[in-house]
């Protein structure tokens, strides 16, 4: 089965950088996805991490180790409007490579 | 990317009674969608695999009898709450995913079901 481990809860300031860890234990590992949640939206898609290291998309990074089952979320020059829940998730074991399993998701508080 | 309807955005109903969400794929066909739930500061939950022309797959704990699921066509599924309750008031949201080889999942709107 899946585990899935990240903080509940995080605060930062703006323009400040925020690393947010997730770590995870599969019986197979088909890539982790970052996704941004905003309350009372859905989820909207950040990131996909399949092969190790460190992948850059404009303010936001993820990494990913996967000796380690471990993966990160960094978010740099932050916003207020960045104040969302983060979902590390990843594709559940053999009952199919897209069923999402997600975790709990962190929730972080981005202030003046 | 693609896009997912959904419908109701929210709903207010009585308990004992039944309510229908839909979930489209706009631009695309969608053999499989995936329902979940949602309490308030929570994760999401799957409930369900939806299949197109077949049964959907439940996740443990979820009762199939309580949340039916129907996919009669590749771009819609529908689920179907009976005789709910004020526990099942709840954010549910569907996904599916087009045949990209990252398996990454569009989010409908989600609709926010509230049981009195």
């Amino acid at each position: 089965g899946q585990n899935i481990d990240q903080p509940t809860e995080m605060t930062a300031t703006e323009g400040a950088i925020v690393q947010i860890n997730c770590t995870y234990q599969t019986s197979g590992f088909n890539g982790l996805f970052w996704y941004q949640q905003h309350a009372g939206e859905a989820p909207t898609f950040l990131s996909y991490n399949v092969l190790d290291g460190l992948e850059e998309k404009g303010r936001f990074s993820s990494f990913l180790s996967r000796s380690k089952g471990y993966s990160y979320l960094l978010l740099k020059e932050l916003q207020m409007k960045d104040s969302a829940s983060y979902l590390c998730a990843v594709p559940g074991g053999s009952g199919g490579y897209n069923k999402l399993i997600f975790g709990a998701g962190t929730r972080l508080a981005v202030h003046p | 990317g693609a896009v997912v309807s959904q419908h109701p955005s929210w709903v207010i109903c009585k308990s004992g009674t039944s309510v229908k969400i839909e979930c489209r794929s706009l631009d695309f066909q969608a053999t499989t969608m995936f329902w979940y739930r949602q309490f308030p500061k929570q994760s999401l939950m799957l409930m369900a695999t939806s299949n197109e022309g077949s049964k959907a797959t439940y996740e443990q704990g979820v009762e199939k009898d309580k949340f039916l699921i129907n996919h009669a066509s590749l771009t819609l599924s529908t689920l179907t709450v009976t005789s709910a309750h004020p526990e099942d008031s709840s954010f549910y949201i569907c996904s599916a995913n087009t045949d990209s080889s990252t398996g990454e999942l569009f989010f409908g709107e989600g609709s926010r079901l509230t049981v009195l």
